[in-house]
């Protein structure tokens, strides 16, 4: 069983729609987390980063942790099509390496 | 700017040679990490460094070296033992190890 899981999709959903992305993950002392866009031949870009459970808002993104049930996820509000990307989750314990999920294919069609 | 910068975007190499690729932060940033990216297989950790003069193993770390002589500096190695080179690097900082971490825009390798 792989650390982290994520839906590699693609997710395909029309412009302005809400979108959920999800991660799960095996390892209970998680305690930070991100998540990363990444558009085709580029670097991953920080969406947003969190520390233990709860919600964290900045503009159309909401990322929530819930540590009870090892599970992540990224809301996007008013979809556009240029949020079409690859989504990466990432955790970590303490200062310890970086996991990454696979990523999940979004697509934004007009 | 501050940054990270990978060069070069572009790298081809032949069978049985080592290459190196560039990576370099002027962030001040303390913790340095080398990923590879495949189809759907997301980003494996090669090596990390939280400190200069210091790194360790990463997951898939047979058939790289890496060295952190410098602070800003973290350049990794593609050796001849390395069976199935050809992949997207990624090259990551962070301030310390509990925070977010960076990335830069990626070296694209291809073996010819």
């Amino acid at each position: 069983q792989k650390e982290v899981e994520q839906d590699p999709g693609p997710l395909s959903v029309p412009e302005g729609a809400i979108v959920s992305l999800n991660c799960t993950y095996s390892n209970s002392a998680f305690q930070y987390f991100m998540w990363y866009r990444q558009y085709s031949r580029k670097g991953p870009e920080l969406l947003m980063y969190t520390y233990s459970s709860g919600n964290k808002e900045d503009g159309r993104f909401t990322a929530q942790v819930d540590k009870s049930s090892k599970y992540i996820s990224l809301f996007i509000r008013d979809s556009q099509p240029s949020d079409s990307a690859t989504y990466l989750c990432a955790m970590r314990i303490n200062t310890d390496k970086l996991i990454f999920g696979t990523g999940t294919r979004l697509q934004v069609f007009p | 700017d501050g940054g990270i910068t990978q060069s070069p975007k572009y790298l081809f190499r032949k069978e049985g040679q080592n290459v190196t690729l560039s990576c370099e932060q002027n962030l001040n940033h303390d913790a340095m990490y080398w990923y590879r990216q495949d189809p759907g297989q997301g980003l494996r950790l090669i090596y990390y460094s939280q400190i200069v003069n210091d790194f360790q193993k990463g997951d898939i770390a047979e058939g790289y070296s890496v060295s952190r002589e410098k602070k800003e500096s973290f350049p990794l190695t593609v050796t001849s033992a390395q069976k199935n080179p050809t992949a997207f690097y990624l090259c990551a900082s962070s301030m310390k190890g509990d925070t977010e971490a960076f990335f830069g825009q990626g070296t694209r390798l291809t073996v010819v």
